[in-house]
């Protein structure tokens, strides 16, 4: 596609529910990122994928928080059993691992989560 | 591990003049890349302007520039002759090279608003 696609771009849950919410990076983007933005706050980093394999779950705040890249494209970030404190904007963004030294990311518009 | 502050949460400006924002990180790291990136009320990043460590000269795209002092470990974006579209929130971002994994540490934001 012609950039970066999430949905749903609002989801609100109650305490407990299950979500999931889906990147779809542009065509051809080896690296996938997953960013969790507090309200006024910047994004922090969660998990990075080059193709389909993790390779760094480091910023994943709890074992709640599972995400995938099956088949290396499409991405799905899964989060269990939610809480209050999981209220955020989800921000997707993925780049030609080949142009690592300039560093730029493009960012899909984010999935609100608002949990009840 | 790498910590970026921005230490001016708003900021207003008349159209057309000119506004700087501020920007310090701190790092062990000699070679990295620092960024702006812009994001409006639709929510989706956008790269603003990039300056790696390693070059001296300051990095400029049409009327955005920064203000680099590596030993200061600072980091400010002037934008010039303001423009409404300019109205959003700022971050500054910081990232060590690794290939494929360009993950970036962001600050807090400053809200910028240009007043008609």
């Amino acid at each position: 596609g012609a950039g970066v696609s999430q949905s749903p771009r609002y989801k609100v849950a109650k305490r407990g529910q299950d979500v999931a919410l889906r990147c779809d990076p542009i065509s051809g983007h080896v690296s996938l990122f997953w960013y969790q933005q507090a309200l006024g706050q910047g994004p922090e980093f969660l998990t990075y994928f080059q193709n389909e394999a993790q390779l760094d779950k480091s910023g994943l705040p709890s074992d709640r928080f599972f995400a995938e890249r099956p088949e290396g494209s499409v991405s799905t970030l899964k989060i269990q059993r939610t809480q209050q404190e999981d209220s955020a904007v989800y921000l997707c963004a993925s780049s030609l691992v080949r142009q690592s030294n300039t560093g730029e990311l493009f960012f899909g518009e984010g999935s609100r989560l608002t949990v009840l | 591990a790498q910590t970026v502050t921005q230490s001016q949460p708003e900021m207003s400006v008349q159209e057309a003049e000119t506004v700087t924002l501020s920007c310090t990180y701190d790092t062990s790291e000699s070679n990295y890349y620092l960024f702006w990136y812009k994001q409006p009320p639709s929510r989706q990043m956008i790269l603003v302007i990039r300056q790696e460590a390693y070059k001296q000269q300051n990095a400029t795209e049409n009327r955005f520039s920064v203000n680099f002092q590596k030993a200061a470990k600072s980091f400010s974006l002037k934008i010039s002759d303001s423009q409404l579209g300019d109205t959003a929130m700022y971050f500054c971002a910081f990232m060590f090279p690794n290939f494929g994994n360009e993950k970036l540490t962001f600050g807090t934001g400053t809200r910028l608003t240009i007043i008609p």
